[in-house]
């Protein structure tokens, strides 16, 4: 079935430092979505990307849809201790636009 | 507006014991979702809800069921619970479809001895 592969599943860095998640589809997706959860708490979305080659920033937050719509990244800029969580991509298959297909997530953890 | 609320927050099931868990939400969403959330399995979606009276299964409903009667309530059912369903349980809701974002519930944290 379709899978979307996202790495890294862990990432430790310092306050200050830069941090990007990535996230891989088996299959042609027709928009993917990111979102973040809290330690505790619940996904929240971020943003939503429907473009081949599309980027979108949040802040220090770059989000890019590649140029053929099967991969997606998150690069977040000098990282905050606010930046802790969990982010998730979620697409919807271009055939199948009923469900997100979820990455399992990466966790990220900020040092101070 | 609540947005998406969940009850109850945490419940301590014995095997073979029944329960039902209520999601309501008060953004005049048609679509709805129940998922649940376990440490390195991500979200995995159980059931959803394309509208009031309609229900479909996700990728893994088995040992659940759902209903939708009302268009702002979607309710899980676990008819006998097993120590495999001890989870975090989240409810969604969205507008649409592909184009819509999920908004999440806070979650029910549940245990099955």
């Amino acid at each position: 079935g379709q899978q979307v592969m996202q790495i890294p599943q862990y990432q430790h860095v310092q306050e200050g430092e830069d941090f990007t998640t990535y996230c891989n589809s088996s299959t042609t997706l027709s928009n993917i979505q990111w979102y973040k959860q809290r330690p505790g708490g619940h996904p929240v979305f971020l943003i939503q990307l429907v473009k081949s080659g599309e980027v979108k920033k949040q802040k220090r937050l770059t989000f890019q849809f590649g140029e053929a719509k099967k991969n997606s990244s998150l690069h977040i800029t000098a990282t905050q201790t606010t930046d802790v969580g969990t982010y998730f991509c979620a697409g919807f298959n271009a055939g199948n636009n009923r469900k997100l297909i979820w990455g399992l997530g990466t966790s990220l953890a900020v040092n101070p | 507006n609540a947005g998406v609320t969940q009850t109850p927050k945490f419940r301590v099931l014995k095997t073979g014991q029944s329960m039902t868990l209520l999601c309501a939400q008060d953004m005049n969403h048609e679509y709805m979702y129940w998922y649940r959330q376990d440490p390195g399995m991500g979200l995995r979606l159980i059931h959803y809800s394309v509208g009031e009276g309609t229900t479909a299964k996700g990728e893994v409903p088995d040992g659940y069921n759902v209903s939708r009667l009302k268009k702002q309530n979607f309710l899980l059912g676990l008819e006998s619970a097993a120590p495999s369903q001890t989870s975090v349980y989240f409810c969604a809701s969205s507008y649409g479809a592909d184009t819509s974002k999920q908004y999440f519930g806070p979650g029910t944290r549940l245990t099955v001895t």
